[in-house]
């Protein structure tokens, strides 16, 4: 059991700029869930797929917001133009269904200019 | 998810017990509480839960009072390594399996 995994650890990049993260679950975890983090505040629930079915993604922030679990491993996050508003700490965490505890990944830190 | 309300910080002594309030007034009947924690530049990590019983594990014990509407996380000896922000959160059984988390407390702990 290597944990979670992120892909890449730190980003920076200009307004208006496509970025993707990537992140892989502990394997075998049948769910893999998407949060974001902004300074001084909790991790905000984006998306979750168990398998490769995306289950929730009302919570994503906007439509610039994509997510994709192709073979039910790992995920990757897309936000498309980006805004200086989207600087945050983006974390992925998974978990084996029916248990119910998540285990988190180390995050991508996000900085747009 | 119901709301659960935390002190903004607290603060102990290496070595002495800490206790984590968490209030959670308008529970559920199905709400498990789950305690999370989130040490500097990390991803949150997995503490424990409950139902109504009280529960312990090899990081922390978890009291739950009677009526439910509160809980209270209990570090037995605080360490440098448990400074750290705590969540304190209401989930319903099977439901979504989103985590709705708080603005959490703040541990420092003094050596």
């Amino acid at each position: 059991d290597t944990g979670v995994s992120q892909d890449p650890r730190h980003k920076i990049t200009k307004r208006g700029q496509n970025v993707t993260f990537r992140c892989d679950p502990i394997s075998e975890h049948n769910r893999l869930y998407w949060y974001r983090q902004t300074l001084g505040q909790g991790p905000e629930f984006l998306t979750y797929f168990q398998n490769e079915a995306q289950l929730e993604k009302s919570r994503l922030l906007s439509d610039r917001f994509s997510a994709e679990r192709p073979k039910g491993s790992f995920s990757t996050l897309e936000i498309q133009r980006t805004e200086q508003g989207d600087s945050a700490m983006y974390l992925c965490a998974s978990s084996l269904v029916p248990k119910e505890t998540q285990y988190f990944g180390p995050g991508t830190r996000l900085l747009v200019l | 998810d119901a709301k659960t309300t935390q002190p903004n910080s607290m603060e102990s002594n290496e070595e002495e017990p800490v206790h984590l309030p968490c209030n959670h007034s308008t529970i559920s009947g199905t709400d498990y509480i789950h305690w999370y924690r989130q040490l500097p530049s990390q991803g949150p990590e997995y503490v424990i839960h409950g139902l109504t019983s009280n529960v312990n594990n090899r990081m922390a014990s978890l009291a739950i009072a009677e009526d439910r509407k509160s809980s209270t996380l209990i570090l037995h000896r605080a360490t440098l390594r448990d400074a750290a922000v705590y969540y304190c959160i209401l989930r319903a059984y099977n439901a979504g399996n989103m985590l709705t988390f708080g603005g959490g407390t703040r541990l420092m702990v003094k050596p």
